[in-house]
């Protein structure tokens, strides 16, 4: 496909119950990222990979939350024992090149349609 | 700590008509400024980028202005149209050393009405 699928597009989930969503991003995108969107709210960093390396995962709100990348091509997020708090959208996000840092640094993110997670 | 507020939360407007979105920041050091459309139940999509030197960027109807001084942007959409609807989110890249985060404001909610 020509752009970043998700996958499941919708999920509920009893409180405890595990969950894993899947990221496919652009073919040959070295840089992967998992967002969390709370409903209203505006888009929150949870994890970048580079390749299968996970390079910061300061945004992981809990240790239920896990994400992996072993390819360095699909992406789980996936998450323990999840509570009613877990509930939003998803967001994964690809780009061509590593991330870096700099005043001039540029790195254009393409995000998939997300998945909407339902904690009941 | 780093912020992009956006105003207003919401915002409805008739079909033709033209509108001003407005994000402010405190985002420091500041690396570059994005805008992006977010339909319903979609992920975002890129409109501009601007870097701190630079002060406007237009992408079709969409143009965009960046104040680096007092940390304003705004995004002017002219004669709206109704695919037009959608969130507006205002994004700020920190820059941070080793990587830049991405930091997000909550939107601006349009609504064109034939």
């Amino acid at each position: 496909g020509a752009g970043v699928s998700q996958s499941p597009r919708y999920k509920v989930a009893k409180r405890g119950q595990d969950v894993a969503l899947r990221c496919d991003p652009i073919s040959g995108h070295v840089s992967l990222f998992w967002y969390q969107q709370a409903l209203g709210q505006g888009p929150e960093f949870l994890t970048y990979f580079q390749n299968e390396a996970q390079l910061d995962k300061s945004g992981l709100p809990s240790d239920r939350f896990f994400a992996e990348r072993p390819e360095g091509s699909v992406s789980t997020l996936k998450i323990q024992r999840t509570q009613q708090e877990d509930s939003a959208v998803y967001l994964c996000a690809s780009s061509l090149h590593p991330l870096r840092g700099g005043l001039r640094s540029y790195n254009e993110q393409f995000f998939g349609p997300g998945t909407r997670l339902t904690v009941l | 700590k780093n912020q992009v507020e956006q105003s207003p939360q919401s915002l409805i407007i008739l079909e033709g008509k033209n509108c001003t979105l407005q994000c402010n920041y405190t985002v420091s050091p500041f690396s570059n400024l994005r805008w992006y459309k977010q339909d319903t139940g979609r992920g975002p999509v890129s409109l501009t980028i601007m870097t701190f030197s630079e002060n406007t960027k237009s992408n079709g109807r969409y143009t965009a202005t960046l104040d680096a001084d007092t940390k304003q942007s705004s995004l002017h959409i002219t004669a709206s149209q109704l695919s037009d609807s959608a969130s507006y989110i205002c994004v700020v890249s920190a820059y941070g050393g080793a990587t830049n985060k991405l930091i997000f404001g909550t939107g601006t909610l349009l609504a064109v009405q034939p």
